[in-house]
């Protein structure tokens, strides 16, 4: 079946530590890719999104994600998270074949930072 | 402030009520989208517009769920006779007609935190 799986529902890092939150697809064709940030009481923010091309895609806050066609996954990464990057994560796609940009996300990932 | 703007923020209704709620898109946006997001969960599509024209609209639309965008402007979602399986954060984005899949950009709004007791 098609979908988008992020498989940490929850993920605690310390303030300065690097960060990864992982994101996988099942689609037959390489999905339109996206990272969106949720805080408490905000909408969803566009972090960054991969169409094609270079498969490093750097986004907003300093986050970046990669693109591995092999392991059909589009992990979030940033060097090193503040305290206000405490927020719920959701990786999405646009399956490449639809014409109405409807995105399907997955069920998130809820960042926690320690001081 | 130009971004997708959502009324009410909060809704609290009892069981058997009618609810409506209101989304202003981002000005000159075409496309208008409605989506449902239960808690632990990620968005889920309800419907979208083209304009005035709703194009899709998901299983997860119920008879009791209603969508207007009447003058290709602000949209209205209503549920009638609201269940507790309607509690949810309804969040509406609009983007341009040349979509995502290009460089422009989905705007969400903050939602309406729907409350069925």
């Amino acid at each position: 079946a098609q979908s988008v799986t992020q498989p940490d529902i929850h993920i605690t890092v310390s303030e300065g530590a690097s960060l990864e939150l992982r994101c996988n697809y099942s689609y037959g064709a390489t999905p339109y890719l996206f990272w969106y940030v949720q805080s408490p009481g905000q909408g969803l923010q566009l972090l960054l999104k991969y169409f094609s091309g270079d498969t490093l895609v750097q986004g907003i806050k300093g986050f970046e994600a990669e693109f591995k066609r092999s392991q059909s996954s589009f992990n979030l990464r940033k060097p090193s998270v503040h305290w206000s990057d405490a927020a719920e994560y959701f990786c999405a796609v646009v399956p490449s074949m639809n014409r109405d940009d409807k995105i399907i996300f997955g069920k998130g990932t809820r960042l926690h930072i320690l001081p | 402030d130009t971004g997708v703007s959502q009324d009410p923020r909060h809704k609290i209704t009892k069981r058997g009520q009618n609810v409506t709620f209101r989304c202003d898109p981002i000005s000159e946006h075409n496309r208008l989208y409605w989506y449902r997001q239960t808690l632990g969960q990620g968005p889920e599509f309800l419907t979208y517009f083209q304009n005035e024209a709703q194009l899709e609209k998901s299983r997860l639309l119920s008879d009791r769920f209603s969508a207007e965008r009447p003058k290709g402007s602000f949209s209205t979602l209503e549920i009638q006779r609201t269940e507790q399986g309607d509690s949810a954060m309804y969040l509406c984005a609009s983007s341009s007609g040349t979509g995502i899949t290009t460089n422009e950009k989905l705007f969400f709004g903050s939602g309406t935190q729907l409350s069925v007791l």
